[in-house]
């Protein structure tokens, strides 16, 4: 099992839906999970982070974790074209000392 | 200008040839990374160093090394490049005193073709 994986998509979301981006990890990854933004051609950015169950928001953005399913996700309410992207969901070990990035899910809004 | 600053951002080279990629930080972070992105694999981490004194392997340092010149300069070194090599290369960078350490910063990236 690797240890961070995301289905690679592409997501085709409607504007103004909820998207809903998931991310499953393994045991070597358990402690605090983050969510990146990737834009094409651009360097990945750090939109959400998450260290303990439940739900964390930010504006229209929701990370959720689960642990005890090993699963964590990212919806994104209020979908605008602008949240076309690559998402990267990371997950850090006990010292976060590395960040295991999985492949990604490409996410499409449509007009 | 940037925060994270690598050199060169694209780079064509052949088989056998030494290569150095450069990175160079002005946020006074004390870790530093070296990852390589190909499509549909993601980011995958090569080296990472917590100080100068401090270097450690990624999943994937086969064929890679690295020195740490200084806090703010950490750079990656193909010895005998090979067409397997090419991909797009990240150095980032994160703040230890914040606590989390999680949070990423990112150059702009160095795309290397190995013919």
């Amino acid at each position: 099992q690797k240890e961070v994986e995301q289905n690679s998509g592409p997501l085709s979301v409607p504007e103004g839906a909820i998207a809903s981006l998931n991310c499953t990890y393994s045991d070597r990854v358990s402690q605090s999970f983050f969510w990146y933004r990737q834009y094409s051609g651009k360097s990945p950015e750090l939109i959400m982070s998450i260290y303990s169950n439940g739900d964390k928001e930010d504006g229209r953005f929701t990370a959720q974790l689960n642990k005890a399913s090993q699963y964590v996700s990212l919806l994104i309410r209020d979908s605008q074209p602008s949240d076309s992207a690559t998402y990267l969901c990371a997950g850090g070990g006990s010292s976060a000392s590395k960040i295991i990035f999985g492949s990604g899910t490409r996410l499409s809004i449509r007009p | 200008d940037a925060d994270v600053t690598q050199t060169p951002r694209n780079r064509i080279t052949k088989t056998g040839k030494r290569i150095m990629l450069e990175c160079s930080q002005t946020k006074g972070h004390d870790r530093m990374y070296w990852y390589r992105q190909d499509p549909g694999l993601g980011l995958r981490l090569i080296y990472y160093s917590f100080d100068v004194k401090d270097i450690n392997k990624g999943e994937i340092s086969d064929g890679y090394s690295v020195s740490r010149q200084a806090q703010a300069k950490f750079s990656l070194s193909l010895e005998s490049a090979i067409p397997n090599q090419t991909a797009l290369y990240f150095c980032a960078t994160s703040d230890l005193r914040t606590g989390n350490t999680g949070e990423l910063f990112f150059g702009e990236g160095s795309r290397l073709t190995v013919l």
